[in-house]
């Protein structure tokens, strides 16, 4: 059951410009919400998150925002930088539950 | 403080044999949960452990087992291997169900 899905496997964007990657959930009982981000030959390290008591969480060039009504969060990144090339997932809990992944390019 | 510890890192298998994985979580965390991906599947979840006692279970088949020791580390197996079994594991360790997930690098399975 995909209870949170991210329906772009992928995005691309030149260096310096926004990425916008989203994720839709389903369970209306999801009350915390993540972005992981990974890298090949690694495992998912911890970005950002959001509790379902706000609708935006800003840390330095990353922002998540949460429209509860719609069932959407989204993660912005401005700039993009070469270095944020990677599989971003988006995961909501409880239950912890993750999506398919977006795979970002990052162009210089 | 060390982080969450999957072993071995490479596995390679004949289709039919078994296999069991191992995950040491960080010091202080007595939830683990595991993680299989795949290409396009995302993270699709196996099981989760606490204290012990399995938590939540995914929908997989029942060739899929794991167990938590008391000092909280963990195993998976998975019997009678198949080819589409070939994927990425990832073990996720914290302080409690659910939340502040941290993650191996995984064990590469590769069933031949």
């Amino acid at each position: 059951d995909q209870q949170v899905k991210q329906n772009s496997p992928s995005l691309s964007v030149q260096e310096g410009r926004i990425s916008i990657l989203n994720c839709d959930y389903t369970n209306s009982m999801f009350d915390y919400f993540l972005w992981y981000k990974k890298y090949p030959a690694e495992g998912p390290t911890f970005l950002i998150s959001i509790s379902s008591i706000k609708d935006k969480n800003e840390d330095g060039r990353f922002t998540v925002f949460l429209n509860k009504s719609a069932k959407h969060l989204s993660l912005h990144i401005v700039p993009s930088q070469p270095g944020d090339s990677a599989v971003y997932f988006c995961a909501a809990s409880p239950p912890m539950r993750f999506g398919a992944g977006t795979r970002l390019t990052v162009k210089p | 403080k060390a982080g969450v510890t999957q072993t071995p890192r490479y596995l390679i298998k004949t289709r039919g044999q078994q296999v069991t994985l191992s995950c040491s979580p960080i010091s202080g965390h007595r939830s683990v949960s595991w993680y299989q991906q795949t290409p396009g599947q995302g993270l699709q979840f196996l099981f989760e452990y606490f204290s012990e006692t399995q938590r939540n279970k995914g929908n997989f088949p029942g060739r899929f087992s794991g167990r938590q020791f008391s000092n909280s580390r963990s195993e998976m197996n998975v019997s009678t291997l198949e080819l589409g079994d070939s994927a990425l594991y990832l073990c996720a360790s914290s302080t409690t169900v659910n939340y502040g997930y941290t993650f191996g690098s995984g064990t590469r399975l590769t069933v031949v």
